[in-house]
């Protein structure tokens, strides 16, 4: 079952942010938040993960709320390379552990 | 180049027949998964294997079987047991217990039976 609640689908411009929500709200106090995207017909992508504090690299930002129940994927300046199905996943840091995919947000970013 | 290959991109065969699925890795990761998607939905796990010569079921494992001979190969067979082997599958691979989590995924294969 996955963990996570996403919205089915979001709409962006080209060069604004894009953020994507998510709930978690069971997730449990050794659980991660981990974002991935996949573009059509690719494998997934890595883009960001986060335990309790915000997180920034060089694709994007993670906000997790002070409860860790919800979470906010932003992309800063979305480009139409980054239409793709964003996944949620919520997982314990351990190796091995298979990743539950839902069906994600489909993100469409336009001109 | 370090990463995970897949072969082929497509792959077509007549229903009865086993196929295999080739997943080669060249990134020393420990832990190799292969999972299952179809259209519109989000992934599936059918198998996964954390060392060599050790692997465990995941969700839809019915149908398939795998093997861990060597650390960077993790073939898939779909079997003729498979009710639906018609998908899009896809291998990934992470390191191992005492580092970070991300797993890596291949192009994936576009199995078709008909």
């Amino acid at each position: 079952d996955a963990k996570t609640t996403q919205p089915p689908s979001m709409d962006c411009a080209e060069g604004r942010a894009a953020n994507l929500p998510c709930n978690h709200s069971t997730i449990s106090g050794n659980e991660y938040v981990y974002w991935y995207r996949q573009i059509h017909s690719q494998g997934p992508q890595y883009i960001i993960h986060g335990l309790k504090n915000n997180e920034t690299n060089e694709m994007a930002s993670l906000i997790i709320t002070e409860d860790r129940k919800s979470s906010t994927l932003i992309l800063p300046h979305a480009t139409l390379r980054d239409t793709a199905v964003y996944y949620c996943i919520v997982t314990m840091y351990q190796a091995g552990t298979a990743l539950i995919f839902g069906k994600g947000t489909t993100l469409s970013v336009s001109s | 180049d370090g990463g995970i290959t897949q072969s082929p991109k497509y792959l077509f065969r007549k229903e009865g027949q086993n196929v295999t699925l080739s997943c080669e890795q060249n990134l020393n990761h420990d832990a190799m998964y292969w999972y299952r998607q179809d259209p519109g939905q989000g992934l599936r796990l059918i198998y996964y294997s954390q060392i060599v010569n050790d692997f465990q079921k995941g969700d839809i494992a019915e149908g398939y079987s795998v093997s861990r001979e060597k650390k960077e190969s993790f073939p898939l067979t779909v079997t003729s047991a498979q009710k639906n082997p018609t998908a899009f599958y896809l291998c990934a691979s992470s390191m191992g217990p005492d580092s970070s989590y991300e797993q890596y995924f291949g192009p994936g294969t576009r199995l078709t039976v008909t």
